[in-house]
């Protein structure tokens, strides 16, 4: 069965630092990909996707990701950290293609002013 | 364009009672989907629906949840009778028809369930 981890449960940063956080994922193929956020009291929204073409992929406030196939991980990345960044990031997985996303546990990021 | 909508943002029950959430999802959407998200987890996909028809519901714990989509569009999620551990957000979402394909799912702002 597919699986999806994020190592990092808390991440603090300082704003104006980049940040980086990370997704593995268990699939013998090339899944979709997807990096979602959710802020206090709020559902998720999407950030960006991944499911074919430029390993690159670029999302909504500023947000980037790389689809690396030999490492099996898809890392979502910011240049520079704003306060209003501070939520709950989860990266999940498709495998089969048929909209059944698999979640990771997510990535809780702090911004320090 | 409206979003997802879901109803009641909050619930607190007691044990062994009974609730119901309910569902819009977008305008045009035939796919809904409803997970569960206990704290500290990421969601958990537990029914998704094509139009008014079930094509997952192998997460979905049939003793005591139920779900339906009657005419394709709206749905609610039951929970008869509810356990401590049911205490969780019920996230809704919706996409586009999938039709064995991977759609963007947009979710709605969740129902908070306590179950003291």
């Amino acid at each position: 069965a597919q699986s999806v981890t994020q190592p990092d449960i808390h991440i603090t940063v300082s704003e104006g630092a980049s940040l980086e956080l990370r997704c593995n994922y268990s699939y013998g193929a090339t899944p979709y990909l997807f990096w979602y956020v959710q802020s206090p009291g709020q559902g998720l929204q999407l950030l960006l996707k991944y499911f074919s073409g430029d390993t690159l992929v670029q999302g909504i406030k500023g947000f980037e990701a790389e689809f690396k196939r030999s490492q099996s991980s898809f890392n979502l990345r910011k240049p520079s950290v704003h306060w209003s960044d501070a939520a709950e990031y989860f990266c999940a997985v498709d495998t089969g293609g048929g909209n059944k996303l698999t979640f990771g546990t997510g990535t809780q990021l702090k911004v320090e002013l | 364009e409206a979003g997802v909508a879901q109803s009641p943002r909050y619930k607190i029950i007691e044990k062994r009672q009974s609730v119901a959430f309910w569902c819009n999802p977008i305008s045009g959407h035939a796919t809904l989907y409803w997970y569960q998200q206990i704290l500290g987890q990421g969601p958990k996909l537990l029914i998704q629906f094509q139009n008014n028809g079930v094509v997952d519901d192998s997460q979905l714990p049939k003793d005591r949840f139920s779900a339906e989509r009657l005419k394709g569009v709206d749905s609610t999620l039951k929970i008869q009778p509810a356990k401590l551990e049911d205490s969780a957000v019920y996230l809704c979402a919706s996409s586009l028809e999938s039709s064995g394909r991977t759609e963007t799912q947009y979710f709605g702002p969740g129902t908070r369930l306590l179950v003291l």
